[in-house]
C-alpha cells in the first residue's frame, strides 16, 4: 500500500528563518513520482516539484530545495529565509506511474501548516 | 493560474439533496481526477478519467459519480447528500503523470 507521513503538523518561524518540511513516503513500486504542492487560504493547490523516483539528485529552486534520499523514503522540503507569503499548508503527495493505464492518483500526507511571523 | 477551472466556487445544500460540480481541464490534458478535501486534511482521491473513461476510484460510495465530456472538461455528481460530504472538492488535470495542476475549488456546505 502506498502512504505519505507529514508527522510535522504545524511549524511556525520568524521571518528570514529557515525551515525544512518533512515527509516519509511507502511504496511497493519500483517507479514513482513524489510532489510537493502549496495550499495557502485560498485553497487552489499550487503545484511546486515532481521528482520520479529515479532521480535522486537534489534541486533547487530560488529559496525552495528538495533533499530526497531513497534510502530513507523521504522527500524533505526546506525554504530558506522564509517569508510571510510563505504561510501555507504543505502537502507531500505520491503517485505510481501510470504506464499501461494505471490510475496515476495523487495519495496525499495530511499537510504540514506553515506560519511564517514577521 | 493553472488554467483549470472549477464552477460554482462555493456552494450550500440541504442534506438529501443532489449536486453536480464541473470542471474546465487544461488545453491539452486529457486526464481529470477529482479529490475532496474536509477541513484539516489532506485531499482524498475520489475518481479519474481518462479519454471519457472512468480509470480508477477510490473508496468512495457509488453515489458520487462523475462525467468526462469530448473536450475533456468533467463533471462530478453527489446524490443524497449528507453531512460529512461537506468539504472542498478538487479537480485536477494532467496528461499521464506529468505533474497535476488543481483548480481552486469548490467549497460545499451541507446543512
Amino acid at each position: 500500500a502506498q502512504k505519505v507521513t507529514q508527522a510535522q503538523t504545524e511549524i511556525s518561524v520568524v521571518e528570514k528563518e529557515d525551515v525544512t518540511l518533512d515527509c516519509v513516503y511507502e511504496t511497493r513500486d519500483t517507479t514513482y513520482y513524489l510532489f510537493w504542492y502549496k495550499q495557502p487560504p485560498s485553497g487552489e493547490l499550487v503545484f511546486l516539484i515532481r521528482r520520479n523516483s529515479f532521480d535522486e539528485q537534489n534541486e533547487i529552486s530560488g529559496r525552495y530545495s528538495w533533499n530526497f534520499q531513497k534510502s530513507t523514503s523521504s522527500f524533505n522540503f526546506t525554504i530558506t529565509a522564509s517569508q510571510v507569503v510563505d504561510s501555507a499548508v504543505y502537502f507531500c503527495a505520491l503517485s505510481r506511474d501510470s504506464y499501461g493505464g494505471a490510475t496515476n492518483k495523487l495519495i496525499f500526507g495530511t499537510g504540514t501548516l506553515l506560519a511564517v511571523q514577521p | 493560474e493553472t488554467g483549470v477551472t472549477q464552477s460554482p466556487t462555493h456552494l450550500i445544500k440541504t442534506r438529501g439533496q443532489q449536486v453536480t460540480l464541473r470542471c474546465s481541464s487544461q488545453s491539452g490534458h486529457n486526464t481529470v481526477s477529482w479529490y475532496q478535501q474536509a477541513l484539516g486534511q489532506g485531499p482524498q482521491f475520489i475518481f479519474q478519467y481518462y479519454r471519457e473513461e472512468e480509470n480508477g476510484r477510490g473508496n468512495f460510495p457509488p453515489r458520487f459519480s462523475g462525467l468526462q465530456f469530448p473536450n475533456y472538461s468533467s463533471e462530478l455528481n453527489v446524490n443524497a447528500l449528507e453531512l460529512d460530504d461537506s468539504a472542498l472538492y478538487l479537480c485536477a488535470s494532467s496528461w499521464g503523470t506529468v505533474e497535476a495542476f488543481f483548480g481552486q475549488g469548490t467549497r460545499l456546505t451541507v446543512v
